[in-house]
Order: structure tokens, then sequence, then C-alpha cells
């Protein structure tokens, strides 16, 4: 069969490094915005979230920022370690409480 | 040790078996949900539970059957497995008061011939 888009963006980056990883959204209703890292093999875990009455929100290393006009979120890690390589995924809740929607990931390397 | 579980973790069908993914979790969570994961694609919700009893639709529901029965498990149900339900299947689960810190299963591989 014919294989569609398997090759998800990547971002490279030194060890020591920040990185920042960017999601567009779709929909502008949405109230709650994740982030999610999967390491290989591995099931997701929660990062972070933010609601979208805010524009910055900060945990361990990591600082999201939304930007509703635009519709864009992106996930800022601080001095990238070499645990933090992972695909990291996006998602946004839709009008119904509980209902996600994920975004296709970005693969973070990060070399030593 | 807090964890949501699935079984099988790997598992190789034909056509048309009926069989069911199990998953559980010893958390006490409300919600639970699950999720294909496919290349390219990315993550896609199947279907979500927000306690007992109460299910709803998730982006792509179609072939699949869920039921919540106990607040600790939400099996997978594929009454009528096809080829393009050959995916990688993720449970999770939450607190209702933090509903997308959701804990992830192991994921379970399923390949339909």
């Amino acid at each position: 069969g014919e294989s569609v888009g398997l090759h998800l963006p990547t971002l490279s980056v030194q060890e020591g490094d920040n990185s920042i990883i960017n999601c567009a959204y779709s929909n502008s209703a949405s109230d709650y915005f994740i982030w999610y890292k999967q390491e290989s093999g591995k099931g997701p875990q929660f990062i972070i979230d933010i609601r979208s009455n805010m524009d910055k929100r900060q945990g361990q290393r990591v600082t999201v920022l939304l930007n509703k006009t635009v519709k864009h979120l992106s996930l800022q890690i601080a001095a990238t370690q070499p645990g933090d390589s992972a695909v990291y995924f996006c998602a946004e809740n839709t009008w119904l409480w509980g209902k996600l929607i994920f975004g296709q990931g970005t693969e973070l390397s990060v070399k030593p | 040790e807090a964890q949501v579980t699935q079984n099988p973790r790997y598992l190789i069908t034909v056509t048309g078996k009926k069989l069911t993914v199990t998953c559980s979790q010893n958390m006490n969570h409300e919600y639970m949900s699950w999720y294909r994961q496919d290349p390219g694609l990315g993550l896609r919700q199947i279907y979500y539970s927000m306690n007992v009893e109460v299910t709803d639709k998730g982006d792509v529901p179609e072939g699949y059957k869920v039921s919540r029965k106990e607040k600790r498990n939400f099996p997978l149900i594929l009454e009528s497995p096809s080829p393009n339900q050959t995916s990688l299947y993720f449970c999770a689960s939450s607190l209702s008061d933090s509903l997308y810190e959701q804990y992830f299963g192991p994921g379970t591989r399923l390949t339909v011939t």
C-alpha cells in the first residue's frame, strides 16, 4: 500500500540549548491546549496545559505560549537534555469537554 | 504502582474475528479514553468516557465499541476487524478535575490481515 506522510517535522538541537516546538491549531473555540511527549516505544506523557484565557504558562524547564490571534501554540524547553529527545504533540480540546484533537507531532533530537 | 495497563500488547488477527482490547487503571480516575496512532496521522481519539456508564464518540469511532461498567475498566471492542484498523492503540485515564493530565498505557499493536 501507499505510505502517506510518514515523516514528522524534526528539530535538532545541541544539548544545553533552548528548544522551541511550534504548533498551529484549528479551532478558535478550543478552550484547552496541551503538550504531550512520546518517547520511542512508549505511550505519550503529559507535559503541560494552558487554558485559552492565558497566554503563557510555565512548568519545570518548560514554557507554553499561546497566541490566539494567529492560532499558534509553542513549547519552549530550557537547557535541552538528551532525555528530552522524543516526539512532541500538541492537542486541543474542542467544544466538547473531554474530546481531544492532536497535531501530527514534532520529533526533537538532542545532540550531545 | 499507579498505572494504566492494556492487554494484549501485541495481537495479529484476521478480518472479521471479534476481539477485545482491555484497559484498566488503578488510580480511581473518572475519565478514560482510547486513541489510535498511525504514521503521518498522529493520535486520533476513538471513544472517551467521563465516568461510569457515560461514553462519547471521539474523532474516529466507526468500527469500534466501548463500555464503561466499572470505573477502572474501559475495554475496546472490534466486532468485525478490518485491515484499516491495523494500528497502535493507546488507552489513557485522568481525574475529571485535571482532564488533560492523562496517563497513557503502554500501547497495543494490532495487525488485522
